[in-house]
């Protein structure tokens, strides 16, 4: 079974104080590792895709790197604006259009 | 960009009563989702269609039915309304399936039971 876990759960950070949020993964086979950004009543908004060990990616102040086992969204010098909760996701390589596995989130606030 | 659209915001119905979430999507996407999201929980995938008239349970099948008439259009059907199946409903579609592809949400449907 394919097992998403994110850490912290939630993270208050100061703006311009530098951070990273968590994402360990267990899958048959990785397809791809997915980062969405998710704003209060709203739905995902996508981010990244990563689809093997040592890819980068980055959109402004978000990088996010990928390992065999985990990957890391790393937040530079963080403003108010990018207070929202941060899910991984994964798909495996099963096959079909089965979505993606979930974790529960990381709930990121950046105080001015 | 693509637009996932649900029908309803928010909605507030009473146990036993029979309930409609309808999803559209404008961009010809083969494969449409139904998650729902709870606190604590997560997403969890409900059920799923990567054809018309066709479907797969995911997850967390049980107390729901789907029905996929349209390309363009996916329901998901509450039988029979349960206070434990009051939730935030997201939709979601994708282009293909294949490789890596990423999904796009609709707002979400606050849905309460009562």
């Amino acid at each position: 079974e394919d097992q998403v876990t994110q850490s912290p759960e939630a993270l208050r950070l100061q703006e311009g104080e530098s951070s990273s949020l968590n994402c360990s993964y267990t899958v048959s086979g990785l397809r791809g590792l997915f980062w969405y950004r998710q704003d209060p009543g709203k739905g995902p908004e996508f981010l990244f895709t990563l689809y093997s060990a040592g890819e980068e990616k980055e959109k402004e102040r978000l990088k996010a790197t990928l390992t065999k086992k985990e990957s890391f969204l790393h937040i530079t010098a963080p403003k108010p604006e990018d207070s929202a909760t941060y899910l991984c996701a994964v798909q495996a390589s099963g096959g079909g259009a089965d979505g993606l596995t979930f974790g529960k989130g990381t709930h990121l606030i950046i105080q001015p | 960009d693509v637009k996932v659209t649900q029908s309803s915001r928010y909605l507030v119905k009473r146990t036993g009563e029979k309930v409609f979430l309808e999803c559209v999507q404008d961009m010809d996407h083969e494969n449409m989702f139904w998650y729902r999201q709870d606190p604590g929980l997560g997403l969890r995938l409900i059920y799923f269609s990567y054809d018309v008239k066709m479907k797969e349970k995911g997850d967390i099948p049980e107390g729901y039915s789907v029905s996929r008439e349209k390309k363009e259009r996916f329901s998901l059907i509450l039988e029979s309304a349960s206070t434990n199946q009051t939730s935030m409903y997201l939709c979601a579609s994708s282009l293909t399936g294949r490789l890596g592809e990423k999904l796009f949400f609709g707002s979400g449907t606050q849905l309460s039971v009562l």
